[in-house]
């Protein structure tokens, strides 16, 4: 069965300072990638997607995320990150085979940013 | 312009009791998708349909039954609600049908409360 693994359960971070978040996943096929962010008391909005292609994926608000195929990794990054960045982010996957677009998420990783 | 809605936001009620949430999008999307958040942030798919046909169904207790009266609603109505069931119900919809690429967008969001 698929599954995705978010490492970072809680981080803090002060302004300014640089994020990775960690995902990995456990399907043998070809895959959609997905990090979502929802902000507090938000919906879940989209940040980065990754299809095919180029695996560095550029995203909104200086976002990204790389596809290591190898790893079965799609790890999320951002240089500098703000105060307003803070949040719950979410790593999903999709089956590319799968006819119903079931997303399989990660257990989210809460994001706190110190000002 | 809304693109996914949910009604209502905040729902409160007595255990026992039977209640509805209605989703409606706007997208022109083939395919609905219903989301349970549980308190610790975890999100899982419960059910989804593609033009009015159950596609997913999760391992889900039967007192819980989707209804697509069109491919732009998915409505939830829950019997005998338990206090279990208190929990973030979100709706998301995407085009699969045409595409591979399952990019889901999200409601706001119902939050469920079982006294």
């Amino acid at each position: 069965a698929q599954s995705v693994s978010q490492h970072n359960h809680h981080v803090i971070l002060s302004e300014a300072a640089s994020l990775e978040l960690g995902c990995n996943y456990s399907y043998g096929g070809t895959v959609n990638l997905f990090w979502y962010v929802q902000y507090p008391g938000q919906h879940l909005q989209l940040l980065l997607k990754y299809f095919s292609g180029d695996p560095l994926v550029k995203g909104i608000k200086g976002f990204e995320a790389e596809f290591i195929k190898s790893k079965f990794s799609f790890n999320l990054r951002k240089p500098s990150v703000q105060w307003s960045d803070t949040a719950e982010y979410f790593c999903a996957v999709n089956a590319r085979s799968s006819n119903t677009g079931k997303l399989i998420f990660g257990q989210g990783t809460t994001l706190q940013v110190k000002p | 312009d809304t693109a996914v809605s949910q009604t209502p936001k905040y729902l409160v009620t007595q255990m026992g009791n039977d209640k509805s949430i209605k989703c409606e999008q706007n997208l022109g999307h083939d395919t609905m998708y219903w989301y349970k958040q549980d308190s610790k942030k975890f999100l899982k798919i419960m059910f989804s349909y593609n033009n009015k046909e159950l596609i997913i169904n999760e391992t889900v207790p039967n007192r819980f039954s989707p209804k697509s009266p069109d491919k732009a609603h998915l409505n939830l109505h829950i019997n005998s609600l338990e206090l279990g069931d208190s929990a973030v119900y979100f709706c998301a919809s995407s085009q699969i049908m045409t595409s591979h690429y399952n990019e889901q967008f999200f409601g706001p969001g119902t939050r469920l409360t079982v006294l």
